[in-house]
């Protein structure tokens, strides 16, 4: 079945510095979902996005759809301490509208004052 | 204020035992689905709905089952044969499926 695949596991960073998280799959995707979920918390969703290659501003945070819809990357620019959290992508097979949205396993974001 | 409302916050079920999650919304979403979340894992999907009365399996139905008798509610049941039910159980919805999800608050399910 289909997987997408989250890396890193774990990213500890200095406040102040960048953070990447990728999310990829061996099948084109339909569109992507990002979602944060502070410690405790519960998912929260982020953006979505559909187009191959867009590219979205939220604040500091960027995210990417590739060319090719097969991989994703959410981008934080200057980490702060509120950036604390996982970070879950999720998407669906191109042409899945049957299927099911698939989340990755998260990114775990901490950063260090 | 609109939102989705999951009741209890924690639960503990005893050997043998049925326990109920509840969780209601008040978004008028027609979707709403229920995940299961283990620690390091992401999350995974027990059941979902599409429109009041009609359910799917997701990928870990085993030992669980819901209903939809009303658009606002779509309560989740954790039965005996679910034999490793300590997790933490978040409800979702969104406008349409797949669309972008809104979640509750969780519960958090122990074995006593």
């Amino acid at each position: 079945g289909q997987q997408v695949m989250q890396i890193p596991q774990y990213q500890h960073v200095q406040e102040g510095e960048d953070f990447t998280t990728y999310c990829n799959s061996s099948t084109t995707l339909s569109n992507i979902q990002w979602y944060k979920q502070r410690p405790g918390g519960h998912p929260v969703f982020l953006i979505q996005l559909v187009k191959s290659g867009e590219v979205k501003k939220q604040k500091r945070l960027t995210f990417q759809f590739g060319e090719a819809k097969k991989n994703s990357s959410l981008h934080i620019t200057a980490t702060q301490t509120t950036d604390v959290g996982t970070y879950f992508c999720a998407a669906m097979n191109y042409g899945g509208s049957q299927g099911n949205l698939i989340f990755g396993k998260g990114t775990k974001l901490s950063v260090k004052p | 204020d609109g939102g989705i409302t999951q009741s209890p916050k924690y639960l503990f079920r005893k050997e043998g035992q049925n326990v109920t999650l509840s969780c209601e919304q008040n978004l008028n979403h027609d979707a709403m689905y229920w995940y299961r979340q283990d620690p390091g894992q992401g999350l995974r999907l027990i059941y979902y709905s599409q429109i009041v009365n009609d359910f799917q399996k997701g990928d870990i139905a085993e030992g669980y089952s819901v209903s939809r008798e009303k658009k606002e509610s779509f309560p989740l049941t954790v039965t005996s044969a679910q034999k490793n039910p300590t997790a933490f159980y978040l409800c979702a919805s969104s406008i349409m499926k797949n669309q972008p999800q809104h979640f509750g608050d969780g519960t958090r399910l122990s074995i006593l």
